[in-house]
């Protein structure tokens, strides 16, 4: 595709449900970012993957979040056990590896935990 | 400490007017890149302009200019002109080296009045 996928676009689940939200990158983008960005508020950094090198989580804000990344594709972000505070829209982005390289967004994935 | 300062949580502009929202930055590294996004209401990401640590001129985009200000560490955006259509989030967002995560500020909400 031309651009940074992901799905679903709208999630509502239970509390204390699991999820997982999907991010398909633009295809040669070795960097994948995960935001979190709850109503009004800035981008929340999440995790950050670089080609093969190990994973930033340094802002998983709990071990309920995880998130998974095979190669230079797709990624997975899974929230265990959701809680109301988890509510936010989720944002995937990915650029390639060169500092002038901007980072292309996807539309995100708004999660509701009800 | 925050690497990235956005000074003004809501700015308002009359149309047609010139507006600039602050940024300043934080960082040791000689080698890193400034990016300016912006983010209407339908929650789209939009990359509005870049420049270069080692870029001796200001970039320019269109209505977009960039006050890079290297030993202030401040780059500013500048909107001249000002749209309806300019209402919106505007994040300022740093990359320092390659392969390295973007760090964004807090945002400004820019109103244009008509």
């Amino acid at each position: 595709g031309a651009g940074v996928s992901q799905s679903p676009s709208n999630k509502v689940t239970e509390k204390g449900k699991d999820v997982e939200l999907r991010c398909d990158p633009i295809s040669g983008h070795t960097a994948l970012y995960w935001y979190r960005q709850r109503l009004g508020q800035g981008l929340e950094f999440l995790i950050y993957f670089q080609g093969n090198s190990a994973p930033d989580k340094s802002g998983l804000p709990s071990d309920r979040f995880s998130a998974e990344r095979t190669g230079e594709s797709v990624s997975t972000l899974t929230i265990q056990r959701t809680q109301q505070e988890d509510s936010a829209v989720y944002l995937c982005a990915s650029s390639e590896y060169y500092r002038g390289a901007e980072a292309f967004f996807g539309q995100g994935t708004r999660l509701t935990v009800v | 400490a925050q690497k990235i300062t956005q000074t003004q949580p809501g700015m308002f502009v009359q149309e047609k007017e010139a507006v600039t929202l602050d940024c300043t930055y934080d960082t040791s590294d000689p080698s890193y890149g400034l990016f300016w996004y912006k983010q209407p209401s339908s929650g789209e990401m939009i990359f509005l302009i870049y420049q270069g640590s080692y870029d001796q001129q200001n970039a320019t985009e269109g209505r977009y200019s960039l006050n890079f200000q290297k030993a202030r560490k401040s780059a500013n955006l500048v909107i001249s002109a000002s749209q309806l259509g300019d209402s919106a989030m505007y994040f300022c967002a740093m990359r320092e080296g390659n392969g390295q995560n973007f760090v964004f500020g807090p945002g400004t909400r820019l109103s244009v009045l008509p």
